[in-house]
């Protein structure tokens, strides 16, 4: 199948912006999102954007979604020790109605 | 509160031997999912339902077999075909219905062949 891609590692200082970036497959997918995995548990729904926006903000998250390029970005401001995770973007591929997820971002946040 | 619940957190297995990973959720989802997550690495989709008494494999379901006889409970078997079980099992359930079915996870269970 055709692949959701991230890159596997970010490291950023606490304190400073992280942008999290992804290349999804599926031009008619309607909604993208963006898991948060901690060490040892599992995925957390961190937010989620309709295809026909540009860009939703909640609270320290911001994503930012181009179409054209199909690319996908999650900014977290102010980043914190608490940020270090596992994040993971996926999109919905409608008629499997199922999710497509990519490889995952491990993000280290450094004091 | 409505929720997936995974059961135990950790298991250990000795070779040869078949266990059975449980997952229950009560938000009145009609799919559920089984990933496998190995470290530093994604997840594999190991069998998935999307209604009562029907599922389908998934990329990885060799040596795994799945069960779905209430909307509620989906537990995965991990039978001793399975030649390198070691890993973290994550269960998930969506709706089947309209455009937003972002799926909703369970805490995960670590399993170790001992």
């Amino acid at each position: 199948g055709e692949d959701v891609e991230q890159s596997l590692f970010l490291s950023v200082r606490e304190g400073d912006s992280s942008v999290i970036n992804c290349t999804y497959t599926d031009s008619s997918s309607t909604y993208l999102y963006w898991y948060k995995q901690e060490p040892g548990a599992g995925l957390q729904l961190l937010t989620y954007i309709f295809s026909n926006m540009d860009m939703k903000q909640d609270q320290r998250l911001t994503v930012l979604l181009n179409k054209k390029d199909k690319h996908l970005s999650l900014r977290i401001a102010d980043t914190q020790t608490g940020d270090s995770a596992i994040y993971f973007c996926a999109e919905n591929q409608g008629s499997a109605r199922q999710l497509t997820f990519g490889s995952g971002t491990q993000l280290t946040v450094l004091p | 509160d409505g929720g997936i619940t995974q059961s135990p957190k950790y298991l250990f297995r000795k070779e040869g031997q078949n266990v059975t990973l449980s997952c229950e959720q009560n938000l009145n989802h009609d799919a559920m999912y089984w990933y496998r997550q190995d470290p530093g690495q994604g997840l594999r989709l190991i069998y998935y339902s999307q209604i009562v008494n029907d599922f389908q494999k998934g990329d990885i379901a060799e040596g795994y077999s799945v069960s779905r006889e209430k909307k509620e409970s989906f537990p995965l078997t991990v039978t001793s075909a399975q030649k390198n079980p070691t890993a973290f099992y994550l269960c998930a359930s969506s709706v089947m219905w309209g455009a937003n079915y972002g799926y909703t996870f369970g805490s995960g269970t670590r399993l170790t062949v001992v």
